[in-house]
C-alpha cells in the first residue's frame, strides 16, 4: 500500500525557474492539500482540492498554481520561483465529507531550495 | 482570521513522567480536533482526533477537549525518549475544509 507519495524529495532550483512538485495518492481520497512548512510559521495551506477539477486557495496561494485532472494526482507548480519559496512542501489527502474523521494523511515532503 | 495557538516550548520532562501539551483555538464553531506528531525531518503523523467534550484515551495518550473554554490538550503518560518530537494541534471548522494548524510544541523526554 503506497499511500501518498511526493516527488522529488529534494530539489534545488534558481530564481525565476518553473518548478513542479508532484503528489500521488493511492487511497482514492477525495480531498488533497498542499502545505508549506517554515520555521516560525508552522504549516500553512497553499491550495486544496475537493475533487478532480475542483481547487481552491488556501492561506498563501500567491506564486503557486495547482491542477487536478485525476483524483490521485495533485501537482503544485511554482511558475517563477523566488527565494521566499524555499521551504518544505507537504502534500496531504483525506476522505473528508464522507462521514469520516477528516483526518489528513501526509506525504513525506519535498525540500525545495531556491537559489 | 482563525487561529490555533500552542506554546512553542521546548517542554522538557523526565522519562516516565506525564507530558501535558495544550492548544487553544479562536473559532468557536470548530468541530474536529487533531493531534499530530512530527519527528525532525519527517512528515506529520496523526496521533489522535477528538470531537466531543471530555477525554479520549488511546494507549498512553489522552486527548481532552473543552469547547466552552476553546482548548484541547494532549497528555502523554509514561513518557519515553521516543516521544521526543514536535506536536501539532490542528482544528477543523467544517467537514471537508482545510485544517488549521498551530505552530507546534517541541517535547523533549530525557532518559
Amino acid at each position: 500500500d503506497a499511500g501518498i507519495t511526493q516527488s522529488p524529495r529534494y530539489k534545488i532550483t534558481e530564481t525565476g525557474r518553473q518548478v513542479t512538485l508532484m503528489c500521488h495518492q493511492t487511497w482514492s481520497h477525495s480531498y488533497m492539500f498542499w502545505y508549506r512548512q517554515d520555521l516560525g510559521h508552522g504549516l500553512r495551506l497553499i491550495y486544496y482540492s475537493a475533487a478532480a477539477d475542483i481547487t481552491d486557495k488556501g492561506e498563501v496561494p500567491d506564486g503557486y498554481v495547482v491542477s487536478r485532472s485525476k483524483t490521485e494526482n495533485f501537482p503544485l507548480t511554482l511558475e517563477s520561483a523566488t527565494r521566499s519559496q524555499t521551504s518544505v512542501y507537504f502534500c496531504a489527502s483525506s476522505n473528508a465529507g464522507l462521514a469520516t474523521t477528516d483526518t489528513q494523511y501526509f506525504g513525506p515532503g519535498t525540500r525545495l531550495t531556491v537559489l | 482570521q482563525k487561529e490555533v495557538e500552542q506554546n512553542s516550548g521546548p517542554l522538557s520532562v523526565p522519562e516516565g513522567a506525564i507530558a501535558s501539551l495544550n492548544c487553544t483555538y479562536s473559532d468557536r464553531g470548530s468541530q474536529s480536533f487533531f493531534w499530530y506528531r512530527q519527528y525532525s525531518g519527517k512528515s506529520p503523523e496523526l496521533i489522535m482526533f477528538i470531537y466531543s467534550n471530555g477525554d479520549k484515551e488511546d494507549g498512553r495518550f489522552t486527548a481532552q477537549l473543552n469547547k466552552a473554554s476553546q482548548y484541547v490538550s494532549l497528555l502523554i503518560r509514561d513518557s519515553q525518549p521516543s516521544d521526543s518530537a514536535t506536536y501539532l494541534c490542528a482544528v477543523n471548522g467544517q467537514a471537508g475544509t482545510a485544517l488549521i494548524f498551530g505552530k507546534g510544541t517541541t517535547l523533549s523526554v530525557s532518559s
